[in-house]
């Protein structure tokens, strides 16, 4: 069974610097597809990042960037500039073989401070 | 589009009441799934749905929990009897195509307390 680790629990970063969330997976298929979520206060899950395991350019969205390393199975989140609207929960994801449904990690909490 | 809507927001209920989530996707997605997210276990998916059709269900905890998709526009999930041990946040996503090789829409949650 595919397995999504997120290894920190909680994280925190001043506003205007650089962060980045870890995430590892396990799994056996070639093909998949790796997310991230985010989710504020208001419990709203909302993509960040999306990231095809066959592409080998890394995603990027603005402030956002992944460092995929697939030999690795590692697959982190950048962050940068950091702002106050960045905090909130953050889950890693993972959607692959023949079974069309997500895996979550479960999470690792941003803290922006001012 | 309005997203993907789920109600009630909240839900509090004593223990053995039935509960019904309901869940109105975005039109034009052809899947549409079920999580539960609580402190301890994160997010779990319960059940999905391709047009309408359950296709996996092997996240139901158990007998007490049912979904069903009557058609493309609304699913509702019902526990009966509820237990305190329920009391969690239940999303309802939904996704075109590929489904969860997509993005996946969530809807704003039901909390649901059970007393």
């Amino acid at each position: 069974a595919q397995t999504v680790t997120q290894s920190q629990p909680e994280m925190s970063v001043q506003e205007a610097e650089t962060v980045t969330l870890s995430c590892t997976y396990d799994t056996s298929e070639s093909d998949y597809y790796l997310f991230w979520y985010k989710q504020p206060p208001s419990r709203q899950m909302i993509l960040v990042i999306r990231q095809e395991a066959y592409k080998q350019q890394n995603a990027t969205e603005n402030r956002f960037s992944v460092n995929f390393q697939k030999a690795a199975k590692s697959f982190s989140l950048k962050i940068s500039d950091s702002q106050l609207g960045d905090a909130a929960m953050y889950f890693c994801a993972y959607s692959g073989g023949s079974n069309y449904k997500l895996t979550f990690g479960k999470g690792t909490l941003l803290t922006v401070n001012p | 589009d309005a997203g993907v809507i789920q109600s009630p927001r909240h839900e509090v209920t004593e223990m053995g009441q039935e509960v019904t989530l309901r869940c109105k996707p975005i039109s034009g997605h052809d899947y549409l799934f079920w999580y539960r997210q609580t402190m301890m276990r994160g997010l779990e998916l319960l059940i999905y749905f391709n047009n309408n059709v359950p296709i996996d269900d092997s996240g139901m905890p158990e007998d007490r929990f049912s979904a069903k998709m009557p058609n493309a526009s609304f699913s509702t999930l019902k526990i009966q009897p509820s237990e305190p041990r329920d009391s969690a946040v239940y999303f309802c996503a939904s996704s075109p195509g590929q489904g969860a090789y997509e993005k996946l829409f969530f809807g704003s949650g039901t909390q649901l307390s059970v007393l």
